[in-house]
């Protein structure tokens, strides 16, 4: 069945560090993917998105790139900040309509 | 635009209770999305609703129920509640679903129910 498997956290970094959060996918298709993140005490909020093979998804630093031969969507930024702490969710379009996520992964961020 | 609005924020009912949230979508959207939050389980899909239907369904018992009415505000209903119904609520709204499409969700707040 439809998955996504992410990187276990949680991950601790000092600010201006190198991210990335390790997220592969099982799927019927080629699903939408994304990257949402939930903040203390909010909901989720979209982060970035590809929607095909070798797309790209940006935003605020933040990027992923669709493997589609690795099945992978992993996340990146060069430089974090102490506002980046937060929990991060890997998703995808389910074959169903729904979304299917991945467990999270919290970052802390130390100054 | 004003973002998904959840109410109520916080709510604590005893076991045996019943309880209905609700949730009102980005104005234009017509596709609400449940889901519970737990820390052991993760984030886990109820059901998903559009134009006033039930399209798809988690694995959840028939003790979580919902709706959404014509104005595509949805309320959803857990009946005889057990301590582990605590979660967090999320409702998520959409203009369109599509299976394994490119739409994207927008969440609420979230609604955080405690059982005892």
């Amino acid at each position: 069945g439809d998955s996504v498997t992410q990187m276990e956290g949680p991950v601790t970094l000092s600010e201006e560090a190198f991210l990335t959060i390790n997220c592969t996918y099982t799927a019927t298709g080629y699903p939408s993917l994304f990257w949402y993140v939930q903040y203390p005490g909010e909901g989720l909020q979209l982060l970035l998105k590809a929607t095909k093979a070798d797309d790209k998804g940006s935003n605020k630093g933040f990027e992923a790139t669709y493997r589609k031969e690795t099945t992978s969507f992993h996340l990146e930024k060069g430089s974090v900040q102490v506002s980046d702490s937060a929990v991060y969710f890997c998703i995808h379009g389910g074959s169903q309509g729904n979304l299917i996520f991945g467990k999270g992964t919290k970052l802390s961020v130390k100054p | 635009k004003a973002g998904v609005t959840q109410t109520p924020r916080y709510l604590i009912k005893t076991r045996g209770q019943q309880v209905t949230l609700s949730c009102s979508p980005i104005s234009g959207h017509r596709s609400v999305s449940w889901y519970q939050q737990t820390p052991g389980q993760g984030l886990q899909f109820l059901f998903e609703y559009f134009s006033e239907t039930q399209r798809n369904k988690g694995n959840f018992p028939g003790r979580f129920s919902g709706r959404q009415f014509s104005n595509s505000r949805s309320e959803m209903n857990v009946s005889t509640l057990e301590l582990g119904d605590s979660a967090l609520y999320l409702c998520a709204s959409s203009l369109a679903q599509l299976a394994g499409g490119t739409y994207e969700q927008y969440f609420g707040p979230g609604t955080r129910l405690t059982v005892t």
